[in-house]
């Protein structure tokens, strides 16, 4: 595709749910990044993987959040047992080796209730 | 450690007016410094960028920063505001990566939203 893509687009989700989100970035793009952005605040790094190889999983904000890219293109971001604080825009961005620009997709806005 | 700090959560211009959105940052290595902006609903678009070169940065619909290391800011500016520049722009720091690695974590700052007024 032209750009990165991200599914669903919108999630609703009752407290205590496991959810999916998904991120197909741009073709032969190695890095990938998953960013969190709360209502009215900036983006947060969540994870990077260069890859299949997640170098990078400090942002996570607890154990029940888990990011995949087994085959180094599609990633997957799981959140287990949602909570309401969990609410929020997640954002998913690629770049190609050695680039400095981050191609973000629209994002996947989750509501916790 | 790095931070950005965007002064003024809100900026509000009329149309043809100049645009001067504020950037600051802290690094303890030379950094990178991106301008982003964000339309409703959509993801982040890349406005401009300093990686070292010119300090003096052009970017895309008439958007230009000043990277000014003894003031550690990155402000940025429109000479004329149109409407289609009301939007909410995001100011963000990388460290420089010497190794030519793509590790490239972005902070980012708090955002500003713009609004141009008729």
């Amino acid at each position: 595709g032209a750009g990165v893509s991200q599914s669903p687009r919108y999630k609703v989700a009752k407290r205590g749910q496991d959810v999916a989100l998904r991120c197909d970035p741009i073709s032969g793009h190695v890095s990938l990044f998953w960013y969190q952005q709360a209502l009215g605040q900036g983006p947060e790094f969540l994870t990077y993987f260069q890859n299949e190889a997640q170098l990078d999983k400090s942002g996570l904000p607890s154990d029940r959040f888990f990011a995949e890219r087994p085959e180094g293109s599609v990633s997957t971001l799981k959140i287990q047992r949602t909570q309401q604080e969990d609410s929020a825009v997640y954002l998913c961005a690629s770049s190609n080796t050695g680039g400095n620009e981050q191609f973000f997709g629209p994002g996947t806005r989750l509501t916790v209730l | 450690a790095q931070s950005v700090t965007q002064l003024g959560s809100h900026v509000s211009v009329s149309e043809g007016a100049l645009v001067l959105l504020r950037c600051n940052y802290s690094s303890s290595v030379p950094p990178y410094l991106f301008w982003y902006v964000q339309y409703p609903n959509q993801g982040l678009q890349l406005l401009l960028k300093y990686t070292s070169a010119a300090t003096l940065v052009k970017g895309i619909n008439g958007f230009e920063a000043e990277f000014k290391k003894s003031e550690t800011s990155f402000h940025l500016t429109k000479p004329s505001a149109h409407m289609s520049d009301a939007a909410e722009y995001f100011c963000a720091v990388r460290p420089y990566s010497a190794g030519g690695t793509s590790y490239g974590k972005l902070t980012f700052g708090q955002g500003t939203i713009l609004t141009v007024h008729p």
